[in-house]
């Protein structure tokens, strides 16, 4: 079974702190995602990788950073928390291919920021 | 650009009655779209997939899905709901390039006694 674990189910941080959320997946997968779920807002991509030191944009980038230094570790920093990024976020990993491969979620971090 | 819309933010039914979640999705190329469920305080799970092979696709736990090209829709049946399939489900379709999936806003699913 695939299983991609998050560092934290739950987080609590300050404005301003520099947040680590850190995602592992162990099947070996090229790629890996960070989406944020918010209520009534489904789930939105952060940033995705296809590979080691590979990163691209998806649809809400801004105030986020990744690192992705390892093919089974991603990364995303806050890198000066505020609170709209009070979120749950979600990990996932999937095999390379032509978009008919499911991604495999960890179970979320949910962070609160104060 | 691909999208995907899901009619109802809440569904509610009676435990046992038919169980119909909508979908329709907007692509400029073959689409390849998805079913997820998300249980509380749980990350999501694939419950099924469409890849162009056949277009009523069964999933687990007695679900299933009809792609259906004319209309643009992919939506989600079971025929008899049970207590444990009270979660959040999210239609999915993957975007033009390949490389991402892009979500519904998702359909939080109510099972009565």
């Amino acid at each position: 079974d695939v299983k991609v674990t998050q560092s934290s189910r739950y987080l609590v941080k300050r404005t301003g702190e520099k947040v680590f959320l850190e995602c592992v997946q162990d099947m070996d997968h090229e790629n890996m995602f960070w989406y944020r779920q918010d209520p009534g807002l489904g789930l939105r991509l952060i940033y995705f990788s296809y590979d080691v030191k590979m990163k691209e944009k998806g649809d809400i980038p801004e105030g986020y950073s990744v690192s992705r230094e390892k093919k089974e570790r991603f990364s995303l920093i806050l890198e000066s928390a505020s609170t709209n990024q009070t979120s749950m976020y979600l990990c996932a990993s999937s095999p390379p291919g032509q978009g008919y491969n499911e991604q495999f979620f960890g179970p979320g971090t949910r962070l609160t920021v104060l | 650009a691909q999208s995907v819309t899901q009619l109802g933010s809440h569904v509610s039914v009676s435990e046992g009655a038919l169980v119909l979640l909508r979908c329709n999705y907007s692509s400029s190329v073959p689409p390849y779209l998805f079913w997820y469920v998300q249980y509380p305080n749980q990350g999501l799970q694939l419950l099924l997939k469409y890849t162009s092979a056949a277009t009523l696709v069964k999933g687990i736990n007695g679900f299933e899905a009809e792609f259906k090209k004319s209309e643009t829709s992919f939506h989600l049946t079971k025929p008899s709901a049970h207590m444990s399939d009270a979660a959040e489900y999210f239609c999915a379709v993957s975007n033009q390039a390949g490389t991402a999936l892009i979500f519904g806003k998702g359909t939080t699913l109510s099972v009565s006694s």
